[in-house]
């Protein structure tokens, strides 16, 4: 079974550009979230999205920001990066949202903001 | 607001020692309790987790944890420790309010000499 998959894997980009990060949850998972891990640092919650709609929104300045699709993927959009963007981006799917849901997380994608 | 600590951030053992990693939360309600492991250049991967029941819950690769209420706290530990469990340990906590995200202590590496 695929697990959580997360595309790219790394990337390098600029101060200033924007980013697009993609996320595929797990067959028949409908809730899909984002946490920004920074080295040295346990993962930070960004957004959380439940059959295509917003549930939930980290404390993250308005230049994050986040979609699901009818098909449950999601993307992560990033406009006018800072070299404190560069971080472990972890996508995590699970079957809802609440209590008792066990998330999933992908391997992550790597960007390097220089 | 609500928070999570592991006091351990480095630690360093000899095969065949035991292993306790404490976590602690900052939430007086009902909560979902998580142990994850992140091996060098691999996802995060569950432990084990707590929901409700039995406080001691048993995970994969011989680790477990106990939920003691009164302390908020579910400490992990291992009766005997192998190199291959060289890696970094996240407790994360999913609190019943609002937004159902996971929460996440700023993990401990645990380095194991063989």
């Amino acid at each position: 079974d695929a697990g959580v998959t997360q595309s790219p894997t790394h990337l390098i980009k600029t101060r200033g550009q924007h980013v697009t990060l993609r996320c595929s949850p797990i067959s028949g998972h409908k809730s899909v979230s984002w946490y920004q891990q920074v080295l040295g640092q346990g993962p930070q919650f960004i957004f959380q999205y439940y059959e295509k709609e917003e549930r939930g929104r980290g404390n993250f300045p308005d230049r994050f920001s986040a979609r699901q699709f009818p098909n449950y993927s999601s993307e992560l959009n990033v406009n006018a990066l800072l070299l404190g963007d560069s971080a472990l981006y972890l996508c995590a799917s699970s079957l809802g949202v609440g209590l008792n849901t066990e998330a999933f997380f992908g391997q992550g994608t790597r960007l390097t903001v220089v | 607001a609500q928070s999570v600590s592991q006091h351990n951030h480095h630690v360093i053992l000899s095969e065949a020692a035991s292993l306790e990693l404490g976590c602690n939360y900052s939430y007086g309600g009902t909560v979902n309790l998580f142990w994850y492991v992140q091996y060098p250049g691999q996802h995060l991967q569950l432990l084990l987790k707590y929901f409700s029941g039995d406080p001691l819950v048993k995970g994969i690769k011989g680790f477990e944890a106990e939920f003691i209420k009164s302390k908020f706290s579910f400490n992990l530990r291992k009766p005997s420790v192998q190199w291959s469990d060289t890696a970094e340990y996240f407790c994360a906590v999913n609190p019943a309010s609002g937004t159902y995200k996971y929460i996440f202590g700023t993990g401990t590496r645990l380095k194991v000499l063989a």
